[in-house]
């Protein structure tokens, strides 16, 4: 059974730093991973896919790499502003499967 | 407008009571899900649909029934409320299988059960 675990659950960083949030799933035949994030009273908000084939995905400041045999995804976020507070989930999309599971995300928190 | 409404946003019923939590998309996507969310648990999967007249079930379907009449719609009943259905119920919408598409999500209904 696949499990999504995202590590630390809720994260505080100064304005402008740089920073990464950690998803790790168990099995390793996934056939995409995505990053949602969420604002409170919202739904999810699609920031990146990535194919099982590929390692990395950008669109802004955000880049999100891939290691399907590890197990581990990272986003990485640049030059962090108040705005991108939020919480950040990963999903995977099991290989051969139709379901899309999702770790409980990170509450990420830019101080001004 | 286009993209995956929602309704109600809010919901309180009380506990036995059969309540239908709607879902409707503009894209003419193919798949469609119901997730809940719950403090501690995350987004769990209640049931999905990869076209109309096709559903499938979740981790969590106990207590819930869908349909898929429609391409468009997906809602989601409650046949006898409980109160640990209490929570935020999302549906979200994809294009289809095979395809690297993302996943789209309503704003949500809360749902209070009593």
């Amino acid at each position: 059974k696949q499990e999504v675990t995202q590590i630390p659950a809720a994260l505080s960083v100064p304005e402008g730093e740089n920073l990464v949030l950690n998803c790790s799933f168990t099995d390793s035949a996934i056939y995409n991973l995505q990053w949602f994030r969420q604002d409170p009273g919202k739904g999810l908000t699609s920031l990146l896919l990535i194919q099982s084939s590929q390692r990395e995905q950008t669109s802004g400041r955000l880049n999100a790499s891939l290691d399907k045999s590890s197990g581990r995804s990272t986003l990485y976020i640049a030059a962090s502003q108040p705005g991108d507070s939020a919480t950040y989930l990963c999903a995977v999309k099991v290989d051969g499967d139709d379901k899309i599971i999702f770790g409980k995300g990170t509450r990420l928190h830019i101080l001004p | 407008d286009a993209g995956i409404t929602q309704s109600p946003r809010y919901k309180i019923t009380e506990t036995g009571r059969q309540v239908t939590l709607m879902c409707h998309q503009t894209w003419s996507h193919s798949y469609m899900f119901w997730y809940r969310q719950d403090l501690g648990h995350g987004l769990r999967l209640i049931y999905y649909s990869a076209a109309a007249d096709i559903t499938d079930k979740g981790e969590v379907p106990d207590g819930y029934v869908v349909s898929r009449s429609k391409t468009e719609n997906f809602p989601l009943t409650l046949e006898s409320a409980t109160r640990s259905q209490t929570s935020v119920y999302f549906c979200a919408s994809q294009w289809g299988q095979g395809t690297n598409s993302p996943l789209h999500f309503g704003n949500g209904t809360r749902l209070t059960v009593t």
